[in-house]
């Protein structure tokens, strides 16, 4: 099957740093998603990705496709308590368009 | 809209009981998942339906499971009997199309004792 690698696994940052965290597929994926799960809660979609190359920002959020179309990363500039949570990226597959396969997660703690 | 809707949202059963958990999919989305997230598999799609058929269940752990989807606004997971380690958070999404992102419900704790 399909394997994500997403890293960091944790983070540990102070408020205001700008934040890195990237996934890699050893296989092609048509669309890269990034979520944000808080405790206690279902995943919110954060960034969606449908073309290699594409760079997309959401406030403070910028995603990007990589060109390979086998790595997608997420950064978050400034940092917030509020940022505080687990981020999943999701990558849709060639070989089926209803399939999401997720990351084991980043888990970014922001200490104010 | 309401988004996705899930119950319970904790669930704390005896093994070898019956759990149902429900989930109803925000309306006008032809598609529905059922996943289960752990610390160890992370979050794993268990099965999804296109229309209220059921699509791909390769994700299903064993015959324990079972799923439906009577209609467009609701759909159950069955787990009979269950084992701890069924113990997970339960996720219900759904999407409009195969390409469009899936929205997320609070999700079900369940416990298996």
């Amino acid at each position: 099957g399909q394997q994500l690698n997403q890293s960091p696994q944790s983070m540990f940052i102070q408020e205001g740093e700008d934040v890195s965290m990237n996934c890699t597929s050893s296989s092609i994926f048509n669309t890269w998603l990034w979520y944000k799960q808080d405790p206690g809660e279902g995943p919110v979609l954060l960034i969606a990705l449908y073309k290699a190359g594409e760079l997309t920002s959401n406030g403070r959020l910028t995603a990007q496709f990589g060109i390979t179309r086998k790595d997608s990363f997420l950064n978050i500039s400034a940092s917030i308590p509020s940022d505080v949570g687990i981020y999943f990226c999701a990558g849709q597959g060639v070989d089926n368009f209803n399939k999401f396969y997720f990351g084991s997660g980043t888990k970014l703690n922001v200490k104010p | 809209d309401a988004g996705v809707i899930q119950s319970p949202r904790h669930e704390v059963t005896e093994m070898g009981q019956e759990v149902t958990l429900r989930c109803k999919p925000i309306s006008g989305h032809d598609y529905l998942f059922w996943y289960r997230q752990t610390m160890m598999r992370g979050l794993e799609l268990l099965i999804y339906f296109n229309n209220n058929v059921p699509i791909d269940d390769s994700g299903m752990p064993e015959d324990r499971f079972s799923a439906k989807m009577p209609n467009a606004s609701f759909s159950t997971l069955k787990i009979q009997p269950s084992e701890p380690r069924d113990s997970a958070v339960y996720f219900c999404a759904s999407s409009l199309g195969p390409r469009e992102t899936q929205y997320f419900g609070p999700g079900t704790r369940l416990l298996v004792l």
